[in-house]
């Protein structure tokens, strides 16, 4: 199963700023097979990113996806009083168990 | 518009059983492959289950693989989870979740949530 380690836990910053988020695999991720999701307070996931680096349907272009093998980065380019949020990567190999990140708390300074 | 609403989460003792259900609209249900995702309170994502479109392949977490069975009636456009032999660390918020067409492993949609309290 591969693991996976996001950093920093919290990331505490200002609007307009830009956020940098990290996602370690403890092993090479197959195909660059990582998505991004987005998770607010009481709300359902939402899905950011996939591929690493493709941004899903109606997703801003201030988030952008980047990383291979083993690492792995979610940027937000300018961040919005709504992104404020908890951000999780999640690996999707050929086989399950697909697994998630511990989770990046992106909150406001 | 897509639309996933879970129901059948509430208290159960630990030993007990539950069937969580998931109905759907606003797409092809019969065309797309379908996920139970996890969230204990407070805690982070874990994914349950998968089952394909025809539902002719399954894969279950080690984490409840003989306990929990996916199903799908793609006459009703509804995908269902039964959990039997329920323990304390299987309270969590039961989602359910589409995967991204010709993307597996990948939710695009996701319901709200079923809160499922496995406690005597």
């Amino acid at each position: 199963e591969i693991v996976l380690t996001q950093s920093p836990g919290t990331l505490s910053l200002s609007p307009g700023e830009r956020a940098t988020l990290s996602c370690r695999a403890s092993q090479s991720v197959s195909s660059n097979f990582l998505a991004w999701y987005q998770q607010k307070p009481g709300q359902a996931p939402r899905l950011l990113i996939y591929g690493a680096s493709s941004r899903a349907t109606g997703i801003p272009d201030r988030f952008s996806g980047s990383g291979s093998g083993t690492d792995f980065t979610l940027t937000i380019s300018r961040l919005e009083p709504e992104d404020f949020a908890v951000y999780y990567c999640q690996q999707y190999g050929s086989s399950p168990p697909w697994t998630f990140g511990q989770g990046t708390k992106v909150e406001i300074k | 518009e897509v639309h996933l609403v879970e129901s059948g989460g509430g208290l159960v003792q630990p030993g007990g059983s539950l069937r969580l259900s998931c109905a759907t609209s606003g797409f092809t249900f019969s065309s797309y492959e379908m996920n139970w995702v996890r969230q204990a309170p407070g805690k982070g994502l874990e994914w349950v289950s998968y089952i394909s479109s025809s539902a002719t392949t399954i894969y279950y977490a080690d984490s409840v693989r003989g306990r929990f069975t996916i199903s799908r009636d793609n006459a009703k456009n509804s995908l269902y989870l039964q959990m039997n032999s329920l323990r304390a660390e299987d309270t969590a918020v039961y989602y359910c979740a589409r995967d991204l067409v010709l993307v597996r492993g990948v939710f695009d949609y996701w319901g709200q949530g079923t809160l499922v309290t496995v406690s005597s």
